[in-house]
């Protein structure tokens, strides 16, 4: 079926370790985004891709990094992990710029100790 | 800048009561509104939308309109079932040409038989 996986679901990691989200979809969307949602302030755009190898930082991006080599992936990772990036994640899609809503996948889970 | 200021939750209702989610914004152009739902363990899903000044949007018994003078768009529900139990977000698209949404923070329902 045609969707949004992300992987894993559930992640506890340490302080300082190095952690790779992954997300696919199977639309060929154009436009992919990773959010993180937090108590108190909804959902923020942390990078967004146009296409692939076009990457582009949202509002929170330090301590973030992104790579889109393949349209259908759009890996997200945390260089050195930090307690203040413990989060959900939400990996979405869109197949135009002017194309909203976007299609979200159901999350990972992330704690860091 | 851009923002979404949603009422502060959590709301517990009895079902078949009536329901309402205020929501306002701020925003120097012209930007869609949307509201998202989300189910425990799930992503977000597009509820309905409103491009324009005075479209209502509506969807599973849900309804809002774009209310340029009051800059709300505030969602109603007439009669609530134990199944619409979610948190509910609002968000703005600007016409800016940046693909981005902005989330309020989100109101958690809850239905009670």
């Amino acid at each position: 079926d045609a969707g949004i996986t992300q992987s894993p679901r559930y992640k506890i990691t340490e302080t300082g370790r190095q952690v790779t989200l992954m997300c696919h979809q199977t639309w060929s969307h154009s436009y992919m985004f990773w959010y993180r949602q937090d108590l108190g302030h909804g959902l923020r755009l942390i990078y967004y891709s146009a296409a692939a190898d076009i990457t582009d930082k949202g509002e929170v991006p330090d301590g973030y990094v992104v790579s889109r080599s393949k349209t259908e992936n759009f890996p997200l990772t945390l260089e050195s992990a930090t307690r203040s990036q413990t989060s959900v994640y939400f990996c979405a899609s869109s197949d135009t710029m002017r194309s909203r809503p976007q299609h979200f996948g159901d999350g990972t889970r992330l704690s860091i100790l | 800048g851009d923002s979404v200021t949603q009422m502060e939750g959590p709301v517990t209702l009895s079902e078949e009561a009536f329901l309402t989610i205020n929501c306002t914004y701020t925003a120097t152009g012209y930007p869609s509104l949307f509201w998202y739902v989300q189910y425990p363990g799930e992503g977000l899903q597009l509820l309905l939308k409103a491009t324009k000044a005075d479209d209502k949007g509506s969807n599973k018994g849900f309804e809002a309109t774009y209310r340029k003078e009051t800059t709300s768009f505030h969602l109603e529900k007439g009669s609530v079932q134990v199944s619409d139990s979610a948190v509910y977000f609002c968000a703005l698209s600007d016409s800016g040409g940046a693909n981005n949404l902005f989330f309020g923070t989100g109101t958690r329902l809850t239905v009670i038989p």
